[in-house]
């Protein structure tokens, strides 16, 4: 059963970088026509997609926040990250990370809660 | 971007009604349209994909019709463990986007 675990810092300082990894068991990264992406959702409100990054490293990303972000893969650890710069608290947030396949997100990480605060 | 739009944005009701919600996108997105059903302090549960299809467990109550610019979500008889909040969402551009959700409490 596939399964994913996001992990990273609770919180983080306004200005600063938000980083998380999601850690795929149960199956490859590396298997074809799977993307691996994030999508957020604010204390109270809807779900916001991110973006996602194919095995061999294409990406695509929200164009609201693509000067900030940055999606990577480590197919050696079975991991894929988020780097998300200059926070404000408009970025206070469940980020899930979620596997994708021709646009449908089947597998969910529990998510992990991500507080800007000083 | 494409702009999902759900209504109603809640319903009240009862053990055993049939529930039907709506989402709307700003241009036409074929059948790229998702549904999922996510309860309080857990994760987005994919229930239907491609407008129409039934994800693997889903209960047979759950529907889903439509393509284009017009979906519907349909639950046939609403089960206590049905109440949550519901999303659509679509996958037809570069930019997936996600309806405002659409939440369903016990009458």
């Amino acid at each position: 059963q596939l399964q994913l675990q996001e992990s990273g810092p609770g919180l983080v300082k306004p200005s600063e970088t938000l980083s998380l990894t999601c850690t795929v068991s149960g199956g490859s990264i590396s298997s074809s026509s799977y993307y691996w992406g994030w999508i957020r959702q604010p204390p109270g409100k809807g779900l916001e997609w991110i973006g996602s990054i194919y095995y061999s490293g294409t990406t695509y990303y929200n164009p609201s926040l693509k000067s900030r972000i940055t999606i990577s893969v480590d197919t050696s650890k079975n991991q894929f990250s988020l780097k998300l710069s200059s926070v404000t608290a408009a970025d206070t947030a469940m980020y899930y990370c979620a596997r994708s396949v021709a646009g449908v997100s089947d597998y969910w990480g529990q998510g992990t809660l991500v507080t800007v605060s000083s | 971007d494409i702009q999902m739009t759900q209504s109603p944005s809640s319903l009240s009701a009862s053990v055993g009604d049939r529930v039907t919600i709506t989402c709307r996108a700003s241009q036409s997105i074929s059948t790229y349209l998702n549904w999922f059903q996510q309860k309080p302090g857990k994760a987005p549960k994919l229930l239907i994909y491609a407008a129409s299809s039934l994800h693997s467990g889903v209960p047979s109550r759950f529907s889903g019709s439509g393509s284009g610019t017009y979906f519907t979500l349909t639950i046939s008889s609403l089960q206590p463990e049905d109440f949550a909040t519901y999303y659509c969402q679509q996958s037809s551009s570069t930019l997936w986007t996600f309806g405002q959700g659409t939440k369903v409490e016990i009458k």
